[in-house]
């Protein structure tokens, strides 16, 4: 599986947008771009995926480039409860076997009023 | 509807004790996900199922480790012996299908002295 990059923290002002960056310059045709995200002590819990076309849903957005070396995950109005860790991941699916999910270390992001 | 239910929350054992945490996924759920955390290594995924057949194993860090799953309503991780660099918080995730979205149980910590 292709390795990601992140940074390790980031910090976002309430109400503003946050940007989260992730590198992934080894991508594989067949691999998707998968965020997940941690609130301390929780389980991570799934936002959003994609191959190579943007992505929207009702928690972020998703601008993987056109050369999927790298992709952004974009937060349109953070709030406290959005302070996590966010863990950028690729991921080779197979249909019928599914697809090993590796988590890095993930960005730290910061919410701060 | 419940979620991932993992038991127990905690658990605090002696060194050379057998352990085993058990985990229940989403009704309906086909895929079966077993992951360790610690402050040191991240999120490790030890194991993974799809429906009920271990996929891949390799993650699983030595034979004092192993998950059965004998149904597709229950999965158990088994140390024997533990040993205090067990310690960690234990994930299991299930997903409606193989390459579908993982969502996650609250973890069982485990504390080996």
């Amino acid at each position: 599986d292709a390795k990601t990059t992140q940074p390790p923290s980031m910090d976002c002002a309430e109400g503003r947008a946050a940007n989260l960056p992730c590198n992934h310059s080894t991508i594989s045709g067949n691999e998707y771009v998968y965020w997940y995200r941690q609130i301390h002590s929780q389980g991570p819990q799934y936002i959003i995926h994609g191959l190579k076309n943007n992505e929207t849903n009702e928690m972020a957005s998703l601008i993987i480039t056109e050369d999927r070396k790298s992709s952004t995950l974009i937060l349109p109005h953070a709030t406290l409860r959005d302070t996590a860790v966010y863990y950028c991941i690729v991921r080779v699916l197979s249909y019928n076997q599914g697809g090993k999910l590796i988590f890095g270390q993930g960005t730290e992001l910061s919410v701060k009023p | 509807d419940a979620g991932v239910i993992q038991s127990p929350r905690h658990e605090v054992t002696e060194m050379g004790q057998e352990v085993t945490l058990r985990c229940k996924p989403i009704s309906g759920h086909n895929s079966l996900f077993w992951y360790r955390q610690t402050m040191m290594r991240g999120l490790e995924l030890l194991i993974y199922f799809n429906n009920n057949v271990p996929i891949d194993d390799s993650g699983m860090p030595e034979d004092r480790f192993s998950a059965k799953m004998p149904n597709a309503s229950f999965s158990t991780l088994k140390i024997q012996p533990s040993e205090p660099r067990d310690s960690a918080v234990y994930f299991c995730a299930s997903s409606l299908r193989a390459a579908g979205e993982l969502f996650f149980g609250e973890g069982s910590r485990l504390t080996v002295l």
